[in-house]
């Protein structure tokens, strides 16, 4: 069965960092482009950044871009996401995505001082 | 970047009665391959988004098929045949012909 679990979330203060964790297993992890997707609370889900599946190909969005860096490991199955100079507006639940079919449980970011 | 608008934000229907979500986007979602990578995600509350239907109107294997998908170009529907219980929650279009992806705004089905 595919499974995806996110881990790294928690409270930081604003200008802090985190670096969230995906784990994936159930399917061969290196054929596969991956996501993070957040849904801030109460509100719609927002994409924050995809990868390709050798790494060739990094998106952000505008939101993100400069301060959150994505990158994998191929050989551990882990997707990951370092969050830099966080803000009140990144408090969300970050879900890591295999394309759009198979999503995590999600891992919760506050960013508060 | 697309734009993904979707209506109603909000619907309260019987059980056993049918419903209908409509999403427009801002440009045409035909891949250069000749794919329309729209995609209908269901989020039941307290839960992950759940892939419903894909290009357009495939159906994920395990979803019932009173979810059915249709459109073309810019504008897309998801449709239920008969609204049951476990139906409840939010629903998203998404597109995935463009860069970036984007998600509707989402539309919160609810029983009346």
């Amino acid at each position: 069965e595919v499974h995806l679990v996110e881990s790294g979330g928690g409270l930081v203060k604003p200008g802090g960092s985190l670096r969230l964790s995906c784990a994936a297993s159930g399917f061969t992890f290196r054929n596969y482009s991956m996501n993070w997707v957040r849904q801030a609370p109460g509100k719609g889900l927002e994409w924050v950044s995809s990868i390709s599946n050798s790494s060739s190909y990094i998106y952000y969005a505008d939101s993100v871009k400069g301060r959150f860096t994505i990158s994998r490991d191929n050989a551990k199955n882990s997707l990951y996401l370092q969050m830099n100079s966080l803000r009140a507006e990144d408090t969300a639940v970050y879900y890591c995505a295999r394309t759009s079919d198979t999503w995590g449980q999600g891992t919760l970011v506050t960013v508060s001082s | 970047d697309v734009v993904m608008t979707q209506s109603p934000l909000s619907l309260p229907v019987t059980l056993g009665q049918p419903a209908s979500i409509s999403c427009r986007s801002s440009q045409n979602l035909v891949h250069r391959d000749g794919n329309t990578y729209l995609t209908w995600l269901q989020q039941r509350p307290g839960q992950s988004p759940r892939r419903l239907i894909y290009k357009v109107s495939k159906r994920d294997s395990g979803v019932p098929d009173r979810f059915s998908g249709s459109g073309s170009g810019t504008d897309f529907t998801l449709k239920i045949s008969r609204v049951e219980a476990e139906d409840v929650g939010v629903y998203y279009c998404m597109q995935g012909t463009q860069w970036p992806p984007a998600f509707g705004q989402g539309t919160k089905v609810e029983i009346k």
